[in-house]
């Protein structure tokens, strides 16, 4: 199993431009979810998912959206970059308990916004 | 906001020496889980500690969690350089989202 996979693995935007950060996980996991990590912190939830078709907001959704067509992909799509939103991205899954089981979490994308 | 705190923010011990993180959180939970995340990298889950459990362990890693305090401590018996990385807790609080602590960033020197 190649787990949690992300791409890109690192990404330059300037302000205003859109992009969408790709997640995909093999384990046939219900719950996906997608943190921001800045420095020197501990993450923060942005959006999850608790299965196919089924999403909901985080603790900072702003700026933010997402959309889980399929089990295996939960992709992240910047509507507006801005400078605040420069910070490295995680995506991890995990079984049908949600939070309340072991988080696989991706590499990470780090992204810089100018 | 975040749900855990981690104390102390960093630590710097030498290698073969046991290292203590604490974790505090505000509000009930279901469980609290302990990641490490080594530099530039995801992060690894180490152990899970259910709410009605008050110790548990993995290998060199002992995990206890008093409800009564809010409080949740790591421990890991005789380091080593490998071990340096930060340590994140995180709580599930009986909705549908994890929340993680600001992290401790131990340093084991050879």
């Amino acid at each position: 199993n190649a787990g949690v996979t992300q791409t890109p693995k690192f990404q330059v935007l300037k302000t205003g431009q859109s992009m969408t950060l790709q997640c995909a996980q093999d384990m046939n996991h219900e719950y996906m979810s997608w943190y921001r990590q800045d420095p020197g912190m501990g993450l923060r939830l942005i959006h999850y998912s608790v299965g196919a078709g089924i999403t909901d907001q985080g603790e900072v959704p702003n700026g933010y959206n997402v959309s889980r067509s399929t089990t295996e992909d939960f992709p992240l799509r910047l509507l507006s970059a801005a400078p605040s939103q420069t910070s490295v991205y995680f995506c991890a899954s995990s079984r049908t308990g949600g939070p309340r089981d072991e988080q696989f979490f991706g590499p990470g994308t780090r992204l810089t916004v100018l | 906001s975040q749900q855990g705190e981690e104390d102390p923010q960093a630590l710097s011990i030498q290698e073969g020496e046991n290292a203590t993180m604490n974790c505090s959180y505000k509000t009930s939970i279901n469980n609290l889980q302990w990641y490490r995340q080594n530099s530039g990298r995801g992060l690894v889950h180490l152990i899970l500690i259910r709410s009605n459990e008050r110790e548990k362990h993995s290998g060199r890693l002992r995990v206890t969690l008093d409800t009564s305090k809010k409080s949740s401590s790591l421990l890991i018996t005789a380091s080593r350089a490998a071990d340096t990385a930060s340590y994140f807790c995180a709580t599930d609080n009986a909705g549908n989202m994890l929340t993680f602590g600001g992290g401790t960033r131990l340093m084991v020197k050879p």
